[in-house]
Order: structure tokens, then sequence, then C-alpha cells
């Protein structure tokens, strides 16, 4: 079975450049989460969508991040501008509910982002 | 400020001996999961438990859910330098739906 695929691996750009992240999500895993991953620190969710309607986005920084997932299967994350403080491993994943109570993610590999 | 929290946050021992890493919250948690995640991957599920007191065991890691399900526990015995990598919990909300994840033990087994 295939994984969460992500691309671009790797992304460098200038400040107040924009950048776009793509995932390919498991086929058939109606839930997908954008997460941030400072270096040195847990990954930071920012968007999780179930199909094609968001579920929580609290914690995206709606002033600069946008993310959207057409048809309940791709998605896109964009940051339009970049600040230095972006410079972060983003995470895609999705996942499958097990139980009533457990939802086990799959991650994909990741886009690391440095803003220089 | 932090919802979950994991100790020690390094950890450097040498092949053989044995380690127990924390995870802890004041919150409670449907579901409690262990992710391994090596350098350039994305994290890998090791285990789910939801139910408290819960004790799952994978080869020589042993998993508990707390009592209250506000706390967990990996025990490696005789690790090994594949065991390299930083061990992240993440606590499952909205009845699993989505997580939280703690800031990560970062596990270092020397030959």
């Amino acid at each position: 079975e295939a994984g969460v695929a992500q691309s671009p691996r790797y992304k460098i750009i200038e400040k107040r450049q924009s950048v776009a992240f793509w995932c390919n999500p498991i086929s058939g895993h109606a839930t997908l989460y954008w997460y941030q991953q400072i270096l040195g620190q847990g990954p930071k969710l920012l968007i999780q969508f179930q199909n094609n309607g968001v579920v929580d986005d609290s914690q995206l920084p709606k002033d600069r991040f946008s993310a959207e997932r057409l048809k309940g299967v791709d998605s896109t994350l964009k940051i339009q501008p970049a600040k230095l403080e972006d410079s972060a491993v983003y995470l895609c994943a999705s996942s499958l509910l097990v139980s009533p109570k457990a939802t086990e993610a799959f991650f994909g590999q990741g886009t690391r982002l440095t803003v220089v | 400020t932090q919802l979950l929290e994991q100790s020690p946050q390094f950890l450097s021992i040498q092949e053989g001996e044995n380690l127990t890493v924390y995870c802890n919250s004041s919150s409670v948690f449907s579901s409690l999961q262990w992710y391994r995640q090596e350098p350039g991957e994305g994290p890998v599920l090791l285990v789910t438990v939801v139910t408290g007191g819960e004790v799952k065991k994978l080869k020589r890691l042993t998993f508990q859910f707390g009592d209250a399900r506000k706390d967990s526990s990996l025990h490696i015995t005789a690790a090994q330098p594949g065991d390299t990598g930083l061990y992240l919990c993440a606590g499952g909300r909205n009845y699993g739906q989505n997580f939280v994840f703690g800031p990560g033990t970062r596990l270092s087994v020397l030959p």
C-alpha cells in the first residue's frame, strides 16, 4: 500500500516570498492533517480536513497560511508571505478510525522549509 | 503551554541497557499513541492505547496507559542502536479524531 506522498522534500526561499506544499494521502483516508514541526519540537497541528471540509484550523496563522483539499483527496498548504520563523518541517498525515476512541495517523516524509 | 510533557528530553545510553520515557498531562485523552521519528522522516506509529491501565508489548517495547488516561510510559528492554530516534507521544481528543503531540524524547543508543 502506498504511503502519504509529499512534495517537494526541501525548499529554500527568501522571506516575503510565497511557497506551496503538496500532499497526497493514503487512498481511502478521509482525514488529512498538516503539521508544522520546528527543530527540536513535536509536531503542531495547523489544519485538519475531513474529506474536503475543515475540522480544525484554530492554530493556522490565517493571515499568511492557507490550505485547501479539493475533491477530498490531495491537499496543498501555502504560505504567503513567508517569515523567517516559518522555517520548519511541514508534515502531512492521513488517518483511519480504528475504534470509537482511536484514530491512527500515517505521516509523509515532510517538506523541510528554510526561509532566509 | 505544552498540553503534553515528555521526560527526559534527551537520553543517551549504551547498547543493552533498559530505559523508560514518560508522557504526562493534566488532561484526559480518549487514546494515546507513541511514534518514533528518525531524522529526515515523518513519525511512524508504534502503538495505540485506549483503555486506562492498558499495557501493550511490542517485542522489546512495553507501553502503559495510566489508569486516569492522563499519562503513559514507554519502556525499552535491552536497547539497540536501531532504537535511536525521537519518541513522540500524542494524545487523542474528540474521540480520537485529532491529536496533540508532546515535544518528544530524543534517544541515542550507543554501540
